[in-house]
């Protein structure tokens, strides 16, 4: 069964803290992404990764980077944490033959950013 | 400048009634296009997808249409559940491209007993 996993699913941090996003998938995927979602906003592309240390802007990357070390694990980065920054990060990641396209997602990780 | 739009945020039905979601995009050049179901708390989980060779795909209670001339994409949900009650989003990708889907802004759907 296929497993995108976020470490932290509830955080709150201050402004300008630095903040790690954690996400690991377990199906050997090539390709992973970080999303936020906002109200009316909906799924909104941070960074994405084709493989392993490769990495590329989606459509929102100020303020954020990422790191992927390892196939498995995708970072999201936030240098100075700020209050527009509160939202919910989604982590998803996609064979990159893929079965139609299909992307996973985690279960989400709300920030607050106080 | 939004490519893919859902333009009603939310949708009440009763239960055992048709659902109809939809979602108009601008680009020609999506060639694939998905819906995704998402409970709060929880992330966005696939429902169905098709492709532009198509004109209709079925999966149980759930079809999903594209009218490629009209640029629209619907869900139609038959019949509806109160366990259906979530956000759909509705997902293209342009032809020939393995680059990430683009993803429309959301549509509440509640499903009332």
């Amino acid at each position: 069964d296929v497993k995108v996993t976020q470490s932290s699913r509830y955080l709150v941090k201050r402004t300008g803290e630095k903040v790690f996003l954690e996400c690991v998938q377990d199906m050997d995927h090539e390709n992973m992404f970080w999303y936020r979602q906002d109200p009316g906003l909906g799924l909104r592309l941070i960074y994405f990764s084709y493989d392993v240390k490769m990495k590329e802007k989606g459509d929102i990357p100020e303020g954020y980077s990422v790191s992927r070390e390892k196939k498995e694990r995708f970072s999201l980065i936030l240098e100075s944490a700020s209050t527009n920054q509160t939202s919910m990060y989604l982590c998803a990641s996609r064979d990159r033959t893929g079965v139609r396209n299909t992307i996973y997602f985690g279960e989400g990780s709300w920030l607050t950013v106080v | 400048d939004q490519q893919v739009k859902q333009n009603s945020p939310s949708l009440s039905v009763q239960e055992g009634r048709i659902s109809i979601l939809n979602c108009d995009y601008t680009n020609s050049m999506f060639d694939y296009f998905l819906w995704y179901k998402k409970y709060p708390a929880e992330g966005p989980t696939f429902l169905i997808s098709i492709s532009s060779i198509k004109d209709k795909n079925e999966d149980g209670r759930f079809t999903v249409f594209l009218n490629k001339s009209a640029k629209h994409l619907s869900l139609h949900i038959v019949p509806s559940q109160p366990g259906d009650s979530a956000v759909y989003f509705c997902a293209t990708k342009p032809r020939g491209s393995a680059r990430q889907l683009t993803f429309g802004s959301g549509t509440q759907l509640t499903v009332l007993p």
